[in-house]
């Protein structure tokens, strides 16, 4: 079975950057996708690496470690707005699904 | 696009009523998911469809639990009948069939069995 850990929670000040973790079990590996989701909000997508290396949308960057089954999101210069919990996801697998972490609530602070 | 629809936005109900929740797709969306979120056991899928298929059940915690995808643009979740501990925010949430990491998801049920 698929098992993703995360950090419960993270706290960082505005304009700062913060590095959010993920490690993974998984029997079969496909790739990595990261969701933000605000409070009362629904889960919205951020980005997937299904190798290794960094990806960079923006101000957010994720990174995957196959070798370590390791990866992490990457925010630069943070904004209230970016306070929110934040999800990996492991697959899609060979049937299009996607398993995800525990989440990581990000409190940007003043 | 208007989006994955979710209806109704909140349902509050007693022990042992039935719920039907329900959900519109993006149009040309070929896998449609049910997810439910709790804050002790996060965000599990419960199954999902490829065009209009289901593939994989194996999270519905009960046979109380039932889903359907008559046609492309609309599923059901229902719980029959429903205990406090069906208590959760229920997400539907749909991909197309070419970028299945990437999930839109609905605004999602908050459903509160009493």
């Amino acid at each position: 079975g698929q098992s993703l850990e995360q950090p419960s929670e993270v706290t960082a000040v505005e304009g700062a950057i913060v590095q959010i973790n993920c490690t993974y079990q998984t029997s079969g590996f496909y790739g990595l996708s990261w969701y933000q989701q605000h409070d009362g909000g629904a889960p919205t997508f951020l980005s997937y690496n299904a190798l290794d290396g960094l990806e960079e949308t923006g101000r957010f960057s994720s990174f995957l470690s196959r070798s370590d089954s390791y990866g992490y999101l990457l925010l630069q210069e943070l904004q209230m707005k970016d306070s929110a919990s934040y999800f990996c996801a492991e697959g899609p697998g060979g049937g299009n699904k996607l398993t995800f972490g525990t989440g990581t609530q990000l409190k940007v602070e003043l | 696009d208007a989006g994955v629809i979710q209806s109704p936005r909140h349902e509050v109900t007693e022990m042992g009523q039935e719920v039907t929740l329900r959900c519109k797709p993006i149009s040309g969306h070929n896998s449609l998911f049910w997810y439910r979120q709790t804050m002790m056991r996060g965000l599990e899928l419960l199954i999902y469809f490829n065009n209009n298929v289901p593939i994989d059940d194996s999270g519905m915690p009960e046979d109380r639990f039932s889903a359907k995808m008559p046609n492309a643009s609309f599923s059901t979740l229902k719980i029959q009948p429903s205990e406090p501990r069906d208590s959760a925010v229920y997400f539907c949430a749909s991909s197309p069939k070419a970028t299945n990491e990437k999930l839109f998801f609905g605004s999602g049920t908050q459903l509160s069995v009493l």
